[in-house]
């Protein structure tokens, strides 16, 4: 079955500062990808998804994530940080047709002013 | 548009008991998706039900159960409830397929003493 795994469970960085999360999926067959945001108390809200057409991957707030098959990886981008980024972000994945969502550990981003 | 809906929002059971929860899916969405949060194990798929019809389905022991009526509300089951099953219940809804974006209620606190 399909995996992802993010590395760093916590990442800091200063507002302004670019922003990048880390997810690697595992497949031999690309899968659907997916990254999202979950603020305190609130369910999760899409930031953008990769399903087989352009590798990188704009989504909303400015960030953006590309699809790179050799490394089987789908990096999580923004170039400047914002202090309303600060939540915590899931990678996920699914295969096409499966009907179901996996879901990486999560990733605690905190900015500092 | 009102986004999805989740009934109730806190809940606190004792082992043994059983609960239902509940979720209202955006108008139009026929597919809904149900995923447990805990500190633990972290975001994990539970099922996915479209058109009334369980399309796939989570590793959970059979305490958990869902269904879909044909507004395409969705209702999930846990019996005899134990402390481990304390967390938090999201429930998703997209058009179609669980790969569309999928838009996540606020999410049911269940508290198991």
């Amino acid at each position: 079955a399909q995996s992802v795994t993010q590395l760093g469970s916590h990442v800091s960085v200063s507002e302004g500062a670019l922003v990048l999360l880390r997810c690697n999926y595992s497949s031999s067959v690309p899968p659907y990808l997916f990254w999202y945001v979950q603020y305190p108390n609130q369910g999760l809200q899409l930031l953008l998804k990769y399903t087989s057409a352009a590798t990188l991957v704009k989504g909303i707030n400015g960030f953006e994530a590309e699809f790179k098959k050799s490394e089987t990886s789908f990096h999580l981008t923004k170039p400047s940080a914002h202090m309303s980024d600060a939540a915590e972000y899931f990678c996920a994945v699914s295969d096409p047709g499966n009907n179901d969502m996996r879901f990486g550990a999560g990733t605690r981003l905190t900015v500092k002013p | 548009k009102a986004g999805v809906t989740q009934t109730p929002r806190y809940l606190i059971k004792t082992r043994g008991q059983q609960v239902t929860l509940s979720c209202s899916p955006i108008s139009g969405h026929r597919s809904v998706s149900w995923y447990q949060q805990t500190p633990g194990q972290g975001l994990q798929f539970l099922f996915e039900y479209f058109s009334e019809t369980q399309r796939n389905k989570g590793n959970f022991p059979g305490r958990f159960s869902g269904r879909q009526f044909s507004n395409s509300r969705s209702e999930m089951n846990v019996s005899t409830l134990e402390l481990g099953d304390s967390a938090l219940y999201l429930c998703a809804s997209s058009p179609l397929q669980i790969t569309d974006t999928q838009y996540f209620g606020p999410g049911t606190r269940l508290t198991v003493l």
